[in-house]
């Protein structure tokens, strides 16, 4: 079954704080995780992206965290902005289902100053 | 560089009626993939075009159809229209066919069945 699961549904974070968004799938010949941050009225932009041979990557205060075993991985974002605030969706593809992405249910996340 | 665009923005159409949607990728890019995206389901994928052809479909009803152009525009058609099809329509444009290779998405259609 391809599925993705996606927590907390929405989420809360003073500024200056850590933001963690967690991510489950099933199938296992997912090959390919990326996040995508989207803001109202606009449409999702790629954020960061790792493959599971790699079990964390960083990119500026945004983090993934990839647990093969487990068949989880999360986002990270520290020191948290205002700016943040937005959707986050996890997704994943496979190497036979071209550009296929199979995305999880969205996190609403806000930032308080 | 000149981004996805999608038109028109938004929509109204009746119960029954029919609407096409069309994209622009951005230039070079030859990979089309559409979803719609509703606050119950999420963004779910309905298929995904590579140089004229369709290479992937999601699970949709057959009224969801699509088509691309030589120079990679596509369109998707949405036939006798019900009221659970009023969702956000979103075009996403890759540069070739294969994982990894980064998604960049239009702003979408809105599309209001009444």
């Amino acid at each position: 079954q391809q599925q993705v699961k996606q927590s907390p549904q929405s989420l809360i974070v003073q500024k200056g704080g850590i933001s963690i968004i967690n991510c489950a799938y099933e199938n296992t010949a997912f090959d390919y995780f990326p996040w995508y941050q989207q803001f109202p009225g606009k449409g999702p932009a790629l954020l960061i992206a790792i493959r599971p041979d790699v079990s964390e990557k960083k990119e500026g205060r945004f983090t993934i965290s990839f647990n093969k075993s487990a068949k989880q991985f999360s986002l990270h974002i520290m020191d948290s902005q205002p700016g943040d605030s937005a959707t986050y969706f996890c997704a994943a593809s496979w190497s036979n289902a071209g550009n296929m992405l199979t995305f999880g249910g969205g996190t609403r996340l806000m930032v308080k100053p | 560089k000149a981004g996805v665009t999608q038109t028109p923005r938004y929509l109204i159409k009746t119960r029954g009626q029919q609407v096409t949607l069309s994209c622009s990728p951005i230039s070079g890019h030859r990979s089309v993939s559409w979803y719609q995206q509703t606050p119950g389901q999420g963004l779910q994928f309905l298929f995904e075009y590579f140089s004229e052809t369709q290479r992937n479909k999601g699970n949709f009803p057959g009224r969801f159809s699509g088509r691309q152009f030589s120079n990679s525009r596509s369109e998707m058609n949405v036939s006798t229209l019900e009221l659970g099809d009023s969702a956000l329509y979103l075009c996403a444009s890759s540069k070739r066919q294969g994982v990894r290779t980064e998604a960049f998405f239009g702003q979408g259609t809105r599309l209001t069945v009444v």
